[in-house]
């Protein structure tokens, strides 16, 4: 079965680099989520979308932004990278909002020099 | 602002033996999730609780939930070495945003 689909699946940026992190859901699932999980750390939640519009919105930095596509994939754009934006960050998708019926993808680890 | 803890947040255990992880939350909520995440690895979906007194059983793994305590729990039953991992649980509560919200995991090592 299709799952989640990230990229890249690591990448090392430097200090005030920008980052582009893809995220592909499973077909026809139209919410996507973004996760942060530094290391030891639980995930925490970024964003999300429903149907191509935001639809809730956590701890993300305003360096930070995103937008699903009319294809319903995803992209986390970050700018002015910090050190301590080097983590993991996770996509889910789901199937309508259903936050705890959504697969999560492979993770993008991302490390600031 | 919605608080999810765990305890233990280590956990080393012996093969055969049981134990409980606890998950202890603090909003009304009946939507309690636990998941599975192997070192450098995404979170696998292990059990979706949606009601008070819901209990769901995998294998070795058994969760259960009490909305009025905002507890729910993981029991190992005669643990194997491949349980080792770190355990989350995840809430979303039943007002406001429909985010999850992790606990802050259980890393669980099994010794043989």
């Amino acid at each position: 079965a299709a799952g989640v689909i990230q990229s890249p699946r690591h990448l090392i940026k430097e200090k005030r680099e920008t980052a582009t992190l893809k995220c592909y859901p499973i077909p026809r699932h139209d919410t996507v989520y973004w996760y942060q999980q530094g290391p030891g750390q639980d995930p925490q939640f970024l964003i999300s979308f429903y149907e191509k519009m935001q639809s809730d919105k956590g701890s993300i930095p305003d360096r930070f932004s995103a937008q699903q596509f009319s294809d319903y994939h995803s992209e986390l754009n970050m700018s002015s990278l910090e050190l301590g934006d080097s983590a993991l960050y996770f996509c889910a998708s789901s199937l309508g909002r259903q936050p705890g019926a959504q697969y999560f993808g492979p993770g993008t680890r991302l490390l600031v020099l | 602002e919605l608080k999810v803890e765990q305890n233990p947040l280590f956990l080393s255990m012996q093969e055969g033996k049981n134990y409980t992880i606890y998950c202890n939350y603090s909003t009304t909520s009946d939507r309690l999730y636990w998941y599975r995440q192997d070192p450098g690895k995404s979170l696998e979906s292990l059990f979706v609780l949606l009601s008070n007194g819901a209990v769901k059983q995998e294998g070795r793994l058994m969760a259960s939930l009490d909305t009025k305590a905002r507890l729910s729990t993981l029991h190992i039953t005669a643990a194997v070495h491949d349980l080792s991992a770190t355990y989350f649980c995840a809430v979303v509560p039943n007002f406001g945003n429909e985010k999850l919200t992790f606990g802050t995991g259980t890393r669980l090592t099994i010794i043989p």
